[in-house]
């Protein structure tokens, strides 16, 4: 029930195409879903968060796609840079609850 | 110094050693967060401290002790380890101390080899 399912585990993409990253939940009661960018050497940092209540948010380049039916939720990176190389990690909590975490994603874009 | 900072940056210790690792806050935050991360696992939450005062242990071995004197300053301190404790551990702090919109800034971590 607390758990958040991330896929893939790594992903290779060209310069320019656009990496998908999967999450999934049961805990109905999440409702602040969080993607955070971590770089060798250093920790993560969030990148971009979505409430429940709205199904797509975009900063930049990157896009949340959330489905509450299904209890899923998604990173889009639109024109991945070889920059954007990076683990990611989706996560979500609920009221005074602390962040639960998913695997991450190791992503590497090809130039 | 700005954001989140450990030290040391890496470790390497017996199973008997004694050691500390530190963490400062330049951010101003109320909550600080001890995590463990292993390659492909999720971030594993340890300890966190609000306002100074432990609000959550999360069944974590005894050879692990945290201490937070202030508000800017976490300690874990290390003793009796095992080889399968080795890891990065991350230091994190935010303003609040959980719930949805409270941003968690990470330090670059410490690497713990276990011999």
């Amino acid at each position: 029930q607390q758990q958040v399912k991330q896929s893939p585990q790594s992903l290779i993409v060209q310069k320019g195409g656009i990496p998908i990253i999967n999450c999934a939940y049961e805990n109905t009661a999440f409702d602040y879903f969080p993607w955070y960018q971590q770089f060798p050497g250093k920790g993560p940092a969030l990148l971009i968060a979505i409430r429940p209540d709205v199904s797509e948010k975009k900063e930049g380049r990157f896009t949340i796609s959330f489905n509450k039916s299904a209890k899923q939720f998604s990173l889009h990176i639109m024109d991945s840079q070889p920059g954007d190389s990076a683990t990611y990690f989706c996560a979500a909590s609920y009221s005074n609850y602390q962040l639960i975490w998913g695997a991450g994603t190791k992503l590497i874009i090809k130039p | 110094e700005t954001g989140v900072t450990q030290t040391p940056r890496h470790l390497v210790m017996g199973m008997t050693n004694k050691k500390s690792l530190k963490c400062e806050q330049h951010l101003g935050h109320n909550a600080m967060y001890w995590y463990k991360q292993s390659a492909k696992k999720p971030l594993e939450l340890m300890f966190v401290y609000n306002f100074k005062e432990q609000t959550e242990n999360n069944s974590v071995p005894s050879r692990f002790s945290p201490e937070c004197p202030n508000s800017s300053h976490l300690f874990l301190h290390l003793h009796t380890l095992q080889p399968e404790d080795s890891a990065l551990y991350l230091c994190a702090s935010s303003q609040g101390a959980g719930g949805p919109g409270d941003t968690q800034y990470f330090g670059p971590g410490t690497r713990l080899t276990v011999l």
